[in-house]
């Protein structure tokens, strides 16, 4: 059984750094690219980056580009998202995905002074 | 970047009855590959989303056959058969075609 689990949201103040992990379990990680997605409260999905089974490459889009470092350790099979700079506008729960397939369960990431 | 328009933005429905939505793309979601990366997500009240449909039209694991998808290039559609009480939820159409990846503002289903 294909299993995500998130971990490491937490309330944050502005301007500061936090730091995600995903540990999956259930499936040949390193052969898949892996991906965050994120949803404000009440609010829709986005897209927050995205990297290869290899980890050679990654992508994000222009709202989190510079600030959000995606990585990965297959050898423990865990996916990680590294966010500094934070604003209150990243305050979401953040989910860790496989090719949409799968999800986690989520971590709530809280940016507020 | 890709928009993704959703109607309606919220249905009422009665069990048994047959609904649909729609998705619309700002631009093709044909890949160089030829594949249309294209699929439909349920979010049900205080659940991560679950995958539906895959590439258009590809049931996803464990999805029962009332759920089906139709479409190309940039107007898709998300039909289910005979709704049943555990359908309702938010449901969202996203592509993965073109990058940043983007998702349609959500179709918010209830049960009348």
């Amino acid at each position: 059984e294909v299993q995500l689990v998130e971990t490491g949201g937490g309330l944050v103040q502005p301007g500061r750094s936090l730091k995600l992990s995903c540990v999956a379990s259930g499936f040949t990680f390193n052969n898949y690219w892996m991906s965050w997605t994120r949803q404000a409260p009440g609010k829709g999905l986005e897209w927050v980056a995205s990297i290869t089974n290899s980890g050679g490459s990654t992508y994000y889009p222009d709202s989190v580009k510079g600030r959000f470092t995606i990585s990965r350790d297959n050898a423990q099979n865990t996916l990680y998202l590294q966010m500094n700079s934070l604003r209150s506008e990243d305050t979401a729960t953040y989910y860790c995905t496989r090719s949409l397939a799968y999800w986690g369960q989520g971590t709530l990431v809280t940016v507020s002074s | 970047d890709v928009v993704m328009t959703q109607t309606p933005p919220s249905l009422s429905v009665a069990i048994g009855q047959s609904v649909s939505i729609s998705c619309k793309s700002s631009q093709s979601l044909v890949y160089s590959d030829g594949k249309t990366y294209l699929h439909w997500l349920l979010q049900s009240p205080g659940r991560s989303p679950k995958r539906l449909i895959y590439q258009v039209s590809n049931l996803g694991s464990g999805v029962p056959d009332r759920f089906s998808g139709t479409g190309s290039q940039k107007d898709f559609t998300l039909k289910i058969s005979r709704v049943e009480a555990e359908d309702l939820g938010v449901y969202y159409c996203a592509q993965t075609t073109h990058f940043p990846f983007t998702f349609g503002s959500g179709t918010k289903l209830e049960i009348k």
